[in-house]
């Protein structure tokens, strides 16, 4: 069983639809909670990151964690043809320096004007 | 700017060669990350290394060499023993804070031919 388990997709939305993108883990350890855009080609970029249980929102976006269900959320409001990607979950435990990330396997997502 | 600067963008192979991907970044990280990236796959940890003169195999390190002789550059390395070698190679980087998530470059695709 994979550490990190995300629905691939492919997931296809109209424009200005809420998408929501969730990913599942299973080590406790796990404290650090990020998400990542990939456009087709190019490495991918840190879009939020989240430490511990809460929300976070910033603009169109809102990343959420449950701690105790081990479950993490991305929303996407208002979705634009722009959102157009692969979005990767990554997660890290309390280790600093140089400690490695585990991600999901990313979920691609259409939105269609 | 700082960043990560991943060359060449494209490479081909003949079989029976070896190949040298380049990584430079100008971030004073001291962690850095080779990743392969197929289909339907997600990321794969090829090496890593968490200081100068020192590095890790990943989860499929069999095919692959690094080195890490200056801070600002990790060097990868596919050589004639790795069977699969054509995929998307993303290198990246990490800061020293538990939270920081990588910085990545804008990958390399390998082609054999």
């Amino acid at each position: 069983q994979k550490e990190v388990e995300q629905d691939p997709g492919p997931l296809s939305v109209p424009e200005g639809a809420i998408v929501s993108l969730n990913c599942t883990y299973s080590n406790s350890a796990f404290q650090y909670f990020m998400w990542y855009r990939q456009y087709s080609r190019k490495g991918p970029e840190l879009l939020m990151y989240t430490y511990s249980s809460g929300n976070k929102e910033d603009g169109r976006f809102t990343a959420q964690v449950d701690k105790s269900s081990k479950y993490i959320s991305l929303f996407i409001r208002d979705s634009q043809p722009s959102d157009s990607a692969t979005y990767l979950c990554a997660m890290s435990g309390l280790e600093t320096s140089g400690s490695r990330l585990t991600f999901g396997e990313g979920t691609q997502l259409t939105v269609n004007p | 700017d700082g960043g990560i600067t991943q060359s060449p963008k494209y490479l081909f192979r003949k079989e029976g060669q070896n190949v040298t991907l380049s990584c430079e970044q100008n971030l004073n990280h001291d962690a850095m990350y080779w990743y392969r990236q197929d289909p339907g796959q997600g990321l794969r940890l090829i090496y890593y290394s968490q200081i100068v003169n020192d590095f890790q195999k990943g989860d499929i390190a069999e095919g692959y060499s690094v080195s890490r002789e200056k801070k600002e550059s990790f060097p990868l390395t596919v050589t004639s023993a790795q069977k699969n070698p054509t995929a998307f190679y993303l290198c990246a980087s990490r800061g020293d804070r538990a939270f920081y998530g990588y910085t990545f470059g804008s990958g390399t695709r390998l082609t054999v031919v």
